[in-house]
């Protein structure tokens, strides 16, 4: 089976960098996600990491290390809009389904 | 991106009806679709994969009976919700991927969501 960590909630000021942790346990890996959900909405995509490493998109990077069964999403210039839900998702090895986490829930102060 | 569209976006039925939520592929054809239930500020949880002509394969824990999948073709994908209860009210919402060759490999498109609320 999976099991997908993250904090619950962060707080984080306008202007800053907040990294988000993720850490898993699975039966089989191919692969981790970070999706974006506000309140109500489904969520977006925001990074895929199959590989070790970085992936940076804009002000958005994500991090994997599979061998820790780690990985962690990086927002920097943090704007009012980025307060959301933050969702790392992990893909099975041979499977099409993607497992959640429980989501972490950054609130960005002024 | 690939638009997966999904309706309706809010239902409020009487407890004991059913309630059909229909999930489409706009632009791609998608063989595999897949089904999230979300309680108000929890993640997501998977309940079923909907396959194209074939049964769903549900998760553990989710009635197959109470939540009927039906994959009829290849851009439609329909979760019903019999004889819904105050318990079934939660967020839905599908999502699947595009194969096809201008697709985005893993990346998994969700639909809008719908809010069920039943009473």
């Amino acid at each position: 089976g999976q099991n997908i960590d993250q904090p619950t909630e962060m707080t984080a000021t306008e202007g800053a960098i907040v990294q988000i942790n993720c850490t898993y346990q699975t039966s089989g890996f191919n692969g981790l996600f970070w999706y974006q959900q506000h309140a109500g909405e489904a969520p977006t995509f925001l990074s895929y990491n199959v590989l070790d490493g970085l992936e940076e998109k804009g002000r958005f990077s994500s991090f994997l290390s599979r061998s820790k069964g780690y990985s962690y999403l990086l927002l920097k210039e943090l704007q009012m809009k980025d307060s959301a839900s933050y969702l790392c998702a992990v893909k099975g090895f041979g499977n099409e389904k993607l497992t959640f986490g429980t989501g972490t829930r950054l609130t960005i102060i002024p | 991106g690939a638009v997966v569209s999904q309706h309706p976006s809010r239902v409020i039925c009487k407890s004991g009806t059913s309630v059909k939520i229909e999930c489409r592929s706009l632009d791609f054809q998608a063989t595999t679709m897949f089904w999230y239930r979300q309680f108000p500020k929890q993640s997501l949880m998977l309940m079923a994969t909907s396959n194209e002509g074939s049964k769903a394969t549900y998760e553990q824990g989710v009635e197959k009976d109470k939540f009927l999948i039906n994959h009829a073709s290849l851009t439609l994908s329909t979760l019903t919700v019999t004889s819904a209860h105050p318990e079934d009210s939660s967020f839905y919402i599908c999502s699947a991927r595009d194969r096809s060759p201008r697709g985005q490999g893993e990346k998994l498109f969700f639909g809008s969501g719908t809010q069920l609320s039943v009473l």
